[in-house]
């Protein structure tokens, strides 16, 4: 399995662009999570999805945050507009029922 | 209010030094699972072990041990004889079973240098 997909690796984007990141998570696997990795916060959950339905939104910073998952194999974040606040590194993650927690190799986030 | 502490921010040892990462949690939960990854330089989280709560055996993976003790809350790991390549941030996690599902609430983590 090519494990957890992300997409872009890097993504270097202006204040007020729309930004979307993109998550191939495991075949199989049922749950699917976003988190946020910043100096300040370290690593926090985002919004987690349980059979491509959102679950726990709580995580999401603020209405400029949008995440979906339209099918079992695919799940965008979007942030419309984007602010320099928002340069982290974004993760994927992908379970089936607890188990085989793995991560993608992340999207980092630079907003100028 | 931090679920998962890792008091220690930063820890540099000498290599074959052995080094203790210390991980304490809080949890009401009687079932739920501790983990702890590995980001290296290159920026990925690499998983390493995880753990149950009602296994309480401790656990060995050629220079990697853990050490889990429900009475103390704690779920410490120890690299034996470190070496160059593990020079990394350790990050402990918690998932409770009673918050959503499965999610990680990890530790501020615990930056390793291992220096030759």
């Amino acid at each position: 399995d090519a494990g957890v997909i992300q997409s872009p690796r890097h993504e270097v984007t202006e204040m007020g662009q729309e930004v979307t990141l993109r998550c191939k998570p495991i075949s199989g696997h049922n749950s699917l999570f976003w988190y946020r990795q910043t100096m300040m916060r370290g690593l926090e959950l985002l919004i987690y999805f349980n059979n491509n339905v959102p679950i726990d939104d709580s995580g999401m910073p603020e209405d400029r945050f949008s995440a979906k998952m339209p099918n079992a194999s695919f799940s965008t974040l979007k942030i419309q507009p984007s602010e320099p606040r928002d340069s982290a590194v974004y993760f994927c993650a992908s379970i089936q029922g607890g188990l085989g927690y793995t991560f993608g190799s992340g999207t980092r986030l630079t907003v100028v | 209010a931090q679920k998962v502490t890792q008091a220690q921010t930063e820890i540099s040892v000498v290599e074959k030094e052995d080094v203790t990462l210390d991980c304490v949690y809080e949890t009401r939960d009687t079932t739920y699972y501790l983990f702890w990854y590995k980001q290296p330089p290159s920026g990925e989280l690499v998983f390493l072990i995880r753990r149950n709560s009602f296994d309480e055996q401790n656990e060995i993976s050629g220079r990697y041990s853990w050490n889990f003790q429900k009475s103390t809350s704690s779920f410490n790991f120890t690299i034996t004889a470190s070496q160059v390549v593990d020079s990394a941030v350790y990050f402990c996690a918690l998932s409770e079973t009673s918050n959503s599902g499965y999610a990680l609430n990890f530790g501020k983590g615990t930056s390793l240098l291992v220096t030759p």
